[in-house]
């Protein structure tokens, strides 16, 4: 069965850091490249970051470049999401998605990141 | 950067009409667009991708067109179901990835 599930997310202060983590099962993990976008709340989807599926190419929006950073382990099925520096502003849900042809058509089940003093 | 521009924002119609949204490219993106529905708490569900072309799955009712700068989404028939917000998302070959800010539909 198809399945992203998601890790890692919580309460954080301004200024600290969190990791979330995303593993893939029932499918090939290594033939879809990945990508993390966040939904803050009562608002719309922002695409944050994509990596390629061998993890060479990787790319983040402004809004997070220098802060957030994503890797993955094929052979573990996993993504994760490292974030730094956190702001008010990062408070979100964050989902990751599996990609091909420009389209993500699935996507994990979400994890809330609250940065709040 | 290139912006894209989702009308209406909601729209709240009956069971059995035809919906349309539009979503409208600050410049030309060719098909590189694609249509989600998001239910409340669940996270998106691709439904159209490449301007026309429909998911697995996805029932018939659904559709997508346009090219160019200008897109649109059609239900043909609103059912109970479709209650959802919609949004439109462009690729490019960066590849970066712009969502529209969402149409919430609703049943009168």
């Amino acid at each position: 069965q198809l399945d992203l599930v998601q890790s890692g997310g919580g309460l954080v202060k301004p200024g600290g850091s969190l990791r979330l983590s995303c593993v893939g099962s029932g499918f090939n993990f290594n033939d879809y490249y990945m990508s993390w976008i966040r939904q803050t709340p009562g608002k719309g989807l922002e695409w944050i970051s994509y990596i390629s599926i061998s993890g060479h190419t990787i790319v983040y929006a402004d809004s997070v470049k220098g802060r957030f950073a994503v890797s993955r382990d094929n052979a573990k099925n996993s993504l994760q999401l490292q974030m730094s520096s956190l702001r008010a502003e990062d408070t979100a849900v964050y989902y990751c998605a599996r990609g091909r042809g420009g389209y993500s058509d699935f996507w994990g089940q979400g994890a809330p990141v609250t940065v709040t003093s | 950067d290139i912006q894209m521009t989702q009308s209406p924002s909601s729209l709240s119609a009956s069971v059995g009409d035809r919906v349309t949204i539009i979503c409208q490219a600050s410049q030309d993106i060719s098909n590189h667009l694609n249509w989600y529905q998001q239910k409340p708490g669940k996270a998106p569900n691709l439904l159209i991708f490449g301007a026309s072309n429909l998911q697995s799955g996805v029932p018939l009712r659904f559709s997508g067109g346009g090219s160019g700068t200008e897109f649109t989404f059609t239900i043909s028939s609103l059912q109970p179901e479709d209650v959802a917000t919609y949004y439109c998302q462009h690729y490019d070959n960066i590849p970066q990835y712009t969502f529209g800010q969402g149409t919430k539909v609703e049943i009168k």
